[in-house]
């Protein structure tokens, strides 16, 4: 079946460090994949998505980039804030089902 | 715009007891989804509804059931809880997917649920 899997964390880093939160998927055909973020007592909101091979999502200075060869889409960010403290959920969906990672909870220190 | 709005924010139960929890989904959006989260089990589907129809389920014992009404409104409902049910219950609304690919998913603020 399909999967995802990302690194769980937790990450700790200091403020203006560069991010990288890895994630790999297993699905069969050509699936979406989605970045989430999960602030405290919050849902989980859209970061950014990507639909097909060698697309790259891009909001609020996160990117990722679909890899189809390596069926990955890490998220990066070059400066990361003590606002960007949250858990992170990388996701995949086929037909609309989804299927989420774990989440990966970051920590920014000032 | 408005967002899924989920109603209430926080319920305390006891054991045996029952609960019903509201979603109301991103005006347009006719697909509604329900997850469970809890620290150690991370996010599980419950079930998903389009057109007041369940079209997915997740693997959950029948205490966990679910409906759809005609204004796209969702209820779930979780009879005789159990301490194991104490969670975030997330409620998540989507449009159906395009030939661009699957649509997001968009998710309410969820109800905690705390089973005593």
């Amino acid at each position: 079946g399909n999967s995802v899997t990302q690194m769980e964390g937790p990450v700790t880093l200091s403020e203006e460090a560069f991010l990288t939160i890895n994630c790999t998927y297993t699905a069969t055909g050509y699936p979406s994949l989605f970045w989430y973020v999960q602030y405290p007592g919050e849902g989980l909101q859209l970061l950014l998505k990507a639909t097909k091979a060698d697309d790259k999502g891009s909001n609020k200075g996160f990117e990722a980039t679909y890899r189809k060869e390596t069926t990955s889409f890490h998220l990066e960010k070059g400066s990361v804030q003590v606002s960007d403290s949250a858990v992170y959920f990388c996701a995949l969906s086929r037909g609309q089902n989804f299927v989420f990672g774990p989440g990966t909870r970051l920590s920014v220190l000032p | 715009k408005a967002g899924v709005t989920q109603t209430p924010r926080y319920l305390i139960k006891t054991r045996g007891q029952q609960v019903t929890l509201s979603c109301s989904p991103i005006s347009g959006h006719r697909s509604v989804s329900w997850y469970q989260q809890t620290p150690g089990q991370g996010l599980q589907f419950l079930f998903e509804y389009f057109s007041e129809t369940q079209r997915n389920k997740g693997n959950f014992p029948g205490r966990f059931s679910g409906r759809q009404f005609s204004n796209s409104r969702s209820e779930m409902n979780v009879s005789t809880l159990e301490l194991g049910d104490s969670a975030l219950y997330l409620c998540a609304s989507s449009f159906l997917a395009t030939e661009w690919g699957d649509s997001p998913l968009h998710f309410g603020n969820g109800t905690r649920l705390t089973v005593t």
